[in-house]
This record gives structure tokens, sequence and C-alpha cells, in this order.
């Protein structure tokens, strides 16, 4: 089955310990990111790879790395997490972009709840 | 800057109703104008999307309307159903051009019994 699956879909953690969100997906697509979602601010992109060790910023990278070592695995960290970091995240992937034929599939989503 | 902007923020509709949410866009270079779904618990999904060659798309009870002078556009659920309860986003970008795809902030729709 095509998917994107992340680990773990709940998470709390203390101020300052560094964790990591695993992101994979199976259909061989070279465009991964990772979204936050806010109540009232909507899904705001956080980086986005379009392709093997190539990274981005997006709106809001404050706080965060990703790496893209290899095609299929696109895992967020967070050095040192705030309690301004709690949120719900996605990762996402595509073929390439957003384009028309390239449609964003998004995994199931990570709590992460930051004290 | 919220390049895409939604409204309503939330939405009742009684089953069998008509549900219109709207999106009003700046960046007159986008061209590709997607809507995604979200249930409870799930990452949001491709629902429909259009580009601004037509005025109008339909798939089954859902419909986009776009308005390229207005830079506007809208969904539509036709026969709303509870089944249909759940958050949508509108979004633009520029197609296949790698650029991030800039959503809306979401209408919350619940359909009433």
């Amino acid at each position: 089955e095509a998917q994107v699956t992340q680990n773990p879909r709940y998470l709390i953690t203390v101020t300052g310990k560094k964790l990591t969100v695993t992101c994979s997906q199976n259909m061989n697509h070279e465009y991964m990111s990772w979204y936050r979602q806010d109540p009232g601010l909507g899904l705001r992109q956080i980086y986005y790879s379009m392709n093997v060790e190539v990274t981005d910023k997006g709106d809001v990278p404050e706080g965060y790395k990703v790496s893209r070592k290899e095609k299929r695995n696109f895992p967020l960290i967070l050095e040192s997490p705030s309690p301004n970091q709690t949120s719900l995240y996605f990762c996402a992937s595509s073929f390439f972009g957003q384009g028309a034929n390239s449609p964003l599939h998004f995994g199931n989503g990570t709590r992460l709840t930051v004290t | 800057q919220q390049q895409v902007k939604q409204s309503p923020q939330s939405l009742i509709v009684q089953k069998g109703g008509i549900s219109i949410i709207n999106c009003a866009y700046e960046n007159t270079a986008f061209d590709y104008f997607p809507w995604y779904q979200q249930f409870p618990g799930k990452g949001p999904a491709l629902l429909i999307a259009i580009r601004p060659d037509v005025s109008e798309k339909k798939e089954g009870r859902f419909t986009i309307s776009f308005n390229k002078s207005a830079k506007q556009f809208s969904l539509h659920i036709m026969d709303s159903q509870p089944g249909d309860s759940a958050t949508y986003f509108c979004a633009a970008s520029i197609a296949n051009s790698g650029y991030a795809l800039n959503f809306g902030k979401g209408t919350s729709l619940l359909v009433t019994p």
C-alpha cells in the first residue's frame, strides 16, 4: 500500500530534550516536506526536500532540523524542544513539487506536546 | 503573509444542503488550485483540483468554481452528508515548479443529520 508513515503518532516530552520524528514513504517520491498544523493557523511548512541531500527552509523553520540521506526517509529533528513547538506535525511527499500530476500525500500526523 | 485567504473558518450545514467554502489569492502566477480534505486523526488528502484554464470542475458532489479575474475560487459540496464533516483546506501554487503549496487556514465543516 502506497503510504507515508510517521512515527510516533503521539509524543510527550520535556523542554530541551532532543527528539526525532521519523517519516518514510514507499512511493519513490522525490519531494518530501514537513508541516505543522495549529488551530486557527492552518498548515505551515517547516522544511522541504526536493531530493536526496537537498533541503530548504519553509515558512517556520526556526527550532527544527531535517536531513535527507535516503530518498524514502525525511526525519524531523527538534534539538531543544520548547512549549511553543507543541503542535500536530505532518510529513508529506509527492513526485515533484505540487503540480497537477503530483498531489501531496500526507502521513497521519504526530501530535507533539512539550511541557 | 497569508497568500491564500479562506473563509469561513467554520460552517454548519444541514444534511442535503449545499456547503460553500471560499478562497482568495493574490499571486497571479499561481496556476494550480487544489482542495484537501482532512478527517479527524488523519492527514489531509487531495479532494479535487483545478487549473485556471477552466472556470469549473466537478467530481461527483464536489465542484470547484474559479474566477480568474477576481482571483477567487470556491468549493461547493452539493447534497452535503454527515460523512462530509471534515476540515477543508484550499491551496495554491505554481504547478510543477517545486514551490510549496500555499494553504488557506482551513474550514471546519459539520453536516448535521
